[in-house]
């Protein structure tokens, strides 16, 4: 049983497309997060929603747009892709009051 | 700005021998560290976190030290083997805040 899953694992498109991640967790957590890990290395919080209600929104172009359709899911849109999207994308959730976040298995977006 | 840091980039040990990983941060504002273990093309696991009450908090084979003062702490694992071999990211947060931020990450080899 996956704790944390994200669709899909890899992404490869072209600059300029529209895409979506996908992130589903079954801790039963109320908190989830999008990070970023660029070619540097940094993993950054990008967006971070407690109970479907955005409460943390970092320098983000909003190019990103999350959605929480419910407490378990944080799908993740971007338009007009660039170059410098290609990163892998974590998604994260935690238990309010608690600051252990678990991670999804990571997305590695490609943009040609 | 980085915020955390984790000035090795990399780390060698023998199976059966201590490792130690450092982390220092500079926001006296963080009181809650955190260890996360990540494998190739996982996302990070949860390792061993420690709050700013404590110096040392201990599980198993891992041990983390907090030295509030020197704003440094360090993760010991005792013996070292091969299957500890990751990368290694320090974290920290503001209590209640949630939002979690990372070094850039140590890669410990341990050698049979």
């Amino acid at each position: 049983d996956t704790a944390v899953s994200q669709t899909p694992k890899y992404l490869v498109t072209q600059m300029g497309n529209d895409k979506s991640i996908k992130c589903e967790q079954n801790l039963g957590h109320d908190t989830m997060y999008w990070y970023k890990q660029d070619s540097k290395k940094f993993l950054k919080i990008m967006f971070s929603y407690n109970n479907k209600e955005l409460i943390i929104n970092e320098t983000v172009p909003n190019r990103f747009s999350p959605k929480s359709p419910d407490k378990a899911h944080l799908n993740l849109h971007i338009n007009s892709l660039e170059l410098g999207d290609s990163a892998v994308y974590f998604c994260a959730s935690s238990q309010q009051g608690s600051e252990t976040q678990y991670f999804g298995p990571g997305t590695r977006l490609l943009v040609l | 700005d980085q915020q955390v840091k984790q000035n090795s980039p990399s780390l060698s040990v023998q199976e059966g021998r201590i490792s130690i990983l450092n982390c220092d941060y500079t926001n006296s504002m963080f009181d809650y560290f955190l260890w996360y273990k990540k494998y190739p093309a996982e996302g990070p696991t949860f390792l061993i976190s420690i709050s700013s009450i404590k110096d040392k908090n201990e599980d198993g084979r891992f041990t983390v030290f907090l030295n509030k003062s020197a704003k440094h702490l360090s993760l010991h694992i005792v013996p070292s083997q091969p299957g500890d071999s990751a990368v290694y990211f320090c974290a920290a947060s503001i209590g209640g805040y949630s939002t979690l931020t990372f070094g850039k990450g140590t890669m410990l080899l341990v050698s049979p």
